[in-house]
């Protein structure tokens, strides 16, 4: 059974703080990527990454960056919080080619609140 | 500007009837379609797709149509079911390992 886990599903945090998130999978997928999730916007990319230490951009990569040390491993990190980074934010993987379509397995998500 | 919209941001639907949930696009230089489900506290999960040279698929109650000349697709459940009350999430698939979403619907269907 494929997983993606991401290690918090509800934080707090004070606006300036380092927030860490991590996503975990288990598929032995090549790509990896962070999205966030707000009412209306839908998900939205910020960053990706399709092999271990490399990292591309998204749509919304201002004021996040990540990590991605081993190839299960995709972290995302807020340098210095703010409160407009209250969101959902959900991991998800996939193989590097499909014969087919590009289906992406999520994680449950994280739920940030930033004071 | 969204590439990909779904304008409708609720739907309200009887049990046993069917859902109709609609998403417009502005790129058409893309391979697939898929839609997305998405429950509280939970991350998306894969639906169905169509993929860019036909025009509908089928999938036991789900059915989605594609509309190249309108660059409209639609997914049709039916019947619903109070276990279908969701948000759904239609994506594009441009086969570069990456997909663009719609803002997404919110569906409720009355017992």
């Amino acid at each position: 059974d494929v997983k993606v886990t991401q290690s918090s599903r509800y934080l707090v945090k004070r606006t300036g703080e380092k927030v860490f998130l991590e996503c975990v999978q288990d598929m032995d997928h090549e790509n990896m990527f962070w999205y966030r999730q707000d009412p209306g916007l839908g998900l939205r990319l910020i960053y990706f990454s399709y092999d271990v230490k490399m990292k591309e951009k998204g749509d919304i990569p201002e004021g996040y960056s990540v990590s991605r040390e081993k190839k299960e491993r995709f972290s995302l990190i807020l340098e210095s919080a703010s409160t407009n980074q209250t969101s959902m934010y959900l991991c998800a993987s996939s193989e590097k080619t499909s014969k087919y379509y590009n289906e992406q397995f999520f994680g449950p998500g994280t739920r940030l609140t930033v004071l | 500007d969204q590439q990909v919209k779904q304008n409708s941001p609720s739907l309200s639907v009887q049990e046993g009837r069917i859902s109709i949930l609609n998403c417009d696009y502005t790129n058409s230089m893309f391979d697939y379609f898929l839609w997305y489900k998405k429950y509280p506290a939970e991350g998306p999960t894969f639906l169905i797709s169509i993929s860019s040279i036909k025009d509908k698929n089928e999938d036991g109650r789900f059915t989605v149509f594609l509309n190249k000349s309108a660059k409209h697709l639609s997914l049709h459940i039916v019947p619903s079911q109070p276990g279908d009350s969701a948000v759904y999430f239609c994506a594009q698939d441009n086969a570069g390992n990456m997909l663009t979403f719609g803002g997404g619907t919110r569906l409720m269907v009355k017992p």
